[in-house]
């Protein structure tokens, strides 16, 4: 089946060290997604890319990673420079930057 | 930038009664519109989406929207819940190149 597959869905790591966050998608879309959210505060933009080997900051990019060095994936990595990693991490991805957006099942991150 | 306002951040509604969960946004150029759920712990899935055409659209679940250029608001409605729709509800507004959502409407069906 096509989709979004993001992995692992629950991931805990020690404060100070890095993590990356996978996410794969079979839909052939361009453009891919990371969004970061915390209890009432919605979806914020972490990092997008529209096209492979090229991607732009978000709103709250500091302290985050990311490459697009194949279509199909879109690893974020989390810093030791993220000042409050704690949160659900959610991957989308869409045909074109206006259309809708598919979404993973997200990845809880905890650090401890 | 574009920004995204859902009025209710909770609304409690019985079984069976209709409900109208709240979305404006401000930007006065042309935009895609939104509507996606979300059950605990897991991603969003699209509800339905303006694009074009006529201002009513109709979704999955029995859900459908209206979409109000003059008062640049996209209210989702449904005129009879079920406990299973019981969940969390993000508005969002997509400009061409990039997605704002709205900070979200939970909703509770009480039976």
């Amino acid at each position: 089946d096509g989709g979004i597959t993001q992995s692992p869905k629950y991931l805990f790591r020690k404060e100070g060290q890095n993590v990356t966050l996978s996410c794969e998608q079979n839909l052939n879309h361009d453009a891919m997604y990371w969004y970061r959210q915390d209890p009432g505060q919605g979806l914020r933009l972490i990092y997008y890319s529209q096209i492979v080997n090229d991607f732009q900051k978000g709103d709250i990019a500091e302290g985050y990673s990311v490459s697009r060095e194949k279509k199909e994936s879109f690893p974020l990595t989390v810093t030791s420079a993220q000042k409050n990693p704690t949160a659900f991490y959610l991957c989308a991805s869409s045909l074109a930057s206006w259309a809708e957006a598919f979404f993973g099942q997200g990845t809880r991150l905890t650090v401890v | 930038a574009q920004s995204v306002t859902q009025l209710d951040s909770q609304v409690p509604v019985f079984e069976e009664a209709p409900v109208e969960l709240r979305c404006n946004y401000s930007s006065s150029v042309s935009v895609y519109l939104f509507w996606y759920v979300q059950y605990p712990n897991q991603g969003l899935q699209l509800l339905l989406k303006y694009l074009s055409g006529s201002t009513l659209v109709k979704g999955i679940n029995g859900f459908e929207a209206e979409f109000n250029k003059s008062q640049t608001s996209f209210h989702l409605r449904k005129p009879s819940v079920h406990i299973s729709d019981t969940a969390e509800y993000f508005c969002a507004v997509n400009t061409g190149n990039q997605f704002y959502f709205g900070t979200g409407t939970s909703l509770t069906v009480i039976p």
